[in-house]
């Protein structure tokens, strides 16, 4: 199994819809994040779980709604979304969020379509 | 402060060389750089610190310039398997990585 799994790999979901975005990783990490990746702009973070306790949450809308039920899943709960959402919604994982290399280990994204 | 990343692409041939340019306005304390094949997820190459030394990994390493607050990642005699967009993060202090901004990228191509 890959490190960071992320499924649905696609999704398109219309306005008014309620859809769940879902994280898995295998590597005993203790920190999870949530990124939006839009074309040509930065990857923004979105959301950070350290041992399931949210640590950061970089004023994101409501519609967007995250859930960490244990260290190895994450949750990305949409509701009500905006055309403008639609993007690649990218999954990391990391042994701590803080101190060690720094590295993230990525997923390989939910492609979202919003209509 | 996002780190502006220049150039925005480069196409290259097979065995030549690039460099990639990341710059911040203000001081920073660390660069990371990833790279993103079309379809995959971001891959991590290296991390590099204030105070630290250049970093290698194959034919592809980095620098950190304190002063000027820029890094620069060298590939040297490209493959093919180098295509992809490159990324830098900067981190302002030893926050962690909810801190870590990134720049936009820049999309690399190698033609045969």
């Amino acid at each position: 199994e890959t490190g960071v799994t992320q499924t649905p790999r696609h999704l398109v979901m219309g306005m008014t819809n309620k859809k769940s975005l879902k994280c898995e990783q295998h590597l005993g990490h203790n920190a999870m994040y949530w990124y939006k990746q839009s074309a040509k702009k930065p990857l923004e973070l979105m959301f950070v779980y350290s041992l399931e306790e949210r640590v950061e949450n970089n004023s994101v809308p409501s519609r967007f709604s995250p859930e960490c039920p244990n260290s190895s899943h994450l949750f990305l709960h949409l509701h009500t979304l905006q055309p403008e959402d639609s993007a690649l919604y990218l999954c990391a994982s990391s042994p701590s969020y803080r101190g060690g290399t720094g590295e993230l280990f990525f997923g390989e994204g939910s492609r979202l379509t919003v209509l | 402060q996002q780190p502006v990343q220049s150039p925005q692409a480069v196409i290259l041939r097979e065995g030549e060389d690039a460099v990639i340019n990341c710059s911040s306005s203000k001081a920073l304390y660390s660069v990371h750089w990833y790279r993103q094949k079309h379809g995959e997820a971001p891959v991590f190459l290296m991390i590099l610190l204030k105070g630290g030394e250049q970093k290698g990994h194959e034919k592809i390493s980095a620098s950190f310039n304190e002063k000027k607050q820029q890094s620069s990642l060298y590939l040297t005699a490209s493959q093919l398997s180098y295509s992809g967009t490159y990324f830098c993060g900067t981190e302002l202090e030893d926050f962690g990585n909810e801190k870590l901004t990134f720049g936009t990228g820049t999309r690399l191509t190698i033609i045969p």
